[in-house]
């Protein structure tokens, strides 16, 4: 199976601050990568697909970048409803796998 | 809008069964594979089965392979988890997912559209 190692496991930053992500696949995974976003108690909801094209509805702060084995999603501009798990999910080979998770939490 | 809706989790003790049932409205059920992901309290996202549109393409995590099965009824647009011999590190979230297409090639299986979950508890 594909590990996917996301990092940092967590981090603290306040409102207006610019965040970065970063998830690394073990091996390489074109641009077969999405992101999710997950608020205490709700579904995970998908942000980002093909590592760089935002989901319909979703605010144009989040993007995303990479391919091959290095990815990362940035939030230009942090909002309140921004704080949540973040999670990558890889879908280049079977099993899909995901990332351990990025909590962000307010500073 | 796609709409998927969860059911038939529970407290069942180690050993036993349960079934679960994912509702699915909004789209064109049979023209999509779906999936299962599972979420142990705290934890993350765990993959757990998969099945193509026509349910002759299924795959398993090796945690649960041979324990659980997963099918589908086109005609009632509904997915099921039949879970066998269920251990307390089953416990977790179930969600039931769409793929982003029919699911005839399993390495590129795709979730997109999650419903809200159905929590499972294994515990005496």
């Amino acid at each position: 199976d594909i590990q996917m190692t996301q990092s940092p496991s967590s981090l603290s930053a306040s409102v207006g601050d610019r965040v970065t992500i970063t998830c690394r696949a073990s091996q390489g995974i074109r641009n077969d990568l999405d992101w999710y976003q997950q608020k205490p108690g709700k579904a995970p909801k998908r942000l980002i697909y093909a590592a760089s094209s935002l989901q319909s509805g979703v605010p144009s702060r989040f993007s995303g970048s990479g391919s091959g084995t290095e990815f990362t999603l940035t939030i230009s501009s942090l909002q309140p409803e921004d704080f949540a798990t973040y999670y990558c999910l890889q879908h280049n080979s079977y099993p899909p796998t995901f990332g351990q998770g990025t909590k962000v939490e307010i500073k | 809008e796609v709409q998927l809706v969860e059911s038939g989790g529970g407290l069942v003790q180690p050993g036993r069964s349960l079934r679960l049932s994912c509702a699915a409205s909004g789209f064109i059920f049979d023209a999509y594979g779906m999936h299962w992901v599972r979420q142990a309290p705290g934890k993350g996202l765990e993959w757990v089965s998969g099945i193509n549109r026509n349910g002759d393409n299924i795959g398993y995590a090796g945690s649960v392979r041979g324990r659980f099965t997963i099918s589908r009824d086109n005609a009632k647009s509904s997915l099921y988890l039949q879970m066998n011999s269920l251990r307390a590190e089953d416990t977790a979230f179930y969600y039931c997912a769409r793929d982003v297409s029919g699911g005839q090639y399993s390495s590129s299986w795709c979730p997109d559209h999650w419903g809200q979950g159905t929590l499972v508890i294994v515990s005496s």
